[in-house]
C-alpha cells in the first residue's frame, strides 16, 4: 500500500446522479491531486490542492467539484456526469507541490457512468 | 509542446527473458524522469527518479538509464517475472509546480 487510499474501488452512476469520490492519505503530505486516466490515454491532471488551496485547475468541466477540507482528505463531487466521463480517477499526494518531491498514487477508483 | 512518446505500446516475453522499455521526451524544461509500474486496476507504483546528472539507476532487477543530450530514457527489466505483467508508465517533471507529464506507457505481458 502506498499510504494513499481511494473510495470507493468502483462505482457506476446515471447521468442525473450526484456522488463523491473520497480520497485520504496518511502520509503527512501537503499537496493533493486529482487524475484521470481514461483507455489509451495519457494520466490527466485535473486539479492540485496545496496547503488546502487549489491551485490548479486544468480546464476542468463544472460538473467535477473537488474539496479539500484539510491536507489529508481530498474529494471529487460528481454531478450530470456524461459517459465519456467513465474512467479510472487516480487521487496522489507528494510532500510539496514541488517538482522533485515524488507523488504517490491510490488504487484508483473506477467509475462508470450509465 | 510537452510530450513524452514510449516504445513499443505493448510487448509479450516469457518468464526470465530480459527486456527494454523506451522513453523519448520533448519536456522543457527538465527536472526528473520518473518510471512508474501500473498493475491492471490499480495505481502507479513509482520505480525510479532520476535528476539531469543521472545516466542510471537500478531498483532491484528494473535499471533505468537516461541520456539527457538525446532526451531518452530506457527501463531494463531482468528476468522477468508473472508479476513483471503491467503498465510502464514514463513520466517527465517540468520543473517547478510537479508538472508532470505522462507518456501513454509499455504494456509489457510474461508469460510462462
Amino acid at each position: 500500500e502506498t499510504g494513499v487510499t481511494q473510495t470507493p474501488r468502483h462505482l457506476v452512476m446515471g447521468m442525473t446522479n450526484k456522488k463523491s469520490l473520497k480520497c485520504e492519505q496518511h502520509l503527512g503530505h501537503n499537496a493533493m491531486y486529482w487524475y484521470k486516466q481514461s483507455a489509451k490515454k495519457p494520466l490527466e491532471l485535473m486539479f492540485v490542492y496545496n496547503f488546502k488551496e487549489q491551485t490548479e485547475n486544468n480546464s476542468v468541466p463544472s460538473r467535477f467539484s473537488p474539496e479539500c477540507p484539510n491536507s489529508s482528505h481530498l474529494f471529487l463531487h460528481l454531478h450530470t456526469l456524461q459517459p465519456e466521463d467513465s474512467a479510472l480517477y487516480l487521487c496522489a499526494s507528494s510532500q510539496h507541490q514541488l517538482g522533485e518531491f515524488e507523488a504517490f498514487f491510490g488504487q484508483g477508483t473506477r467509475l462508470t457512468v450509465v | 509542446k510537452n510530450q513524452v512518446e514510449q516504445s513499443p505500446q505493448s510487448l509479450i516475453i516469457l518468464e526470465g527473458k530480459n527486456c527494454t522499455l523506451q522513453c523519448n521526451y520533448t519536456v522543457s524544461p527538465f527536472s526528473n524522469l520518473r518510471w512508474y509500474k501500473q498493475d491492471t486496476g490499480r495505481g502507479p507504483v513509482s520505480l525510479t527518479i532520476m535528476t539531469f546528472s543521472e545516466n542510471t539507476k537500478s531498483n532491484g532487477r528494473y535499471t533505468a538509464t537516461l541520456d539527457a543530450d538525446t532526451k531518452q530514457s530506457s527501463l531494463h527489466i531482468t528476468a522477468s517475472q508473472l508479476s513483471d505483467s503491467a503498465s510502464y508508465i514514463c513520466v517527465v517533471n517540468t520543473g517547478g509546480g510537479n508538472k508532470l507529464t505522462f507518456g501513454t506507457g509499455t504494456q509489457l505481458k510474461v508469460e510462462l
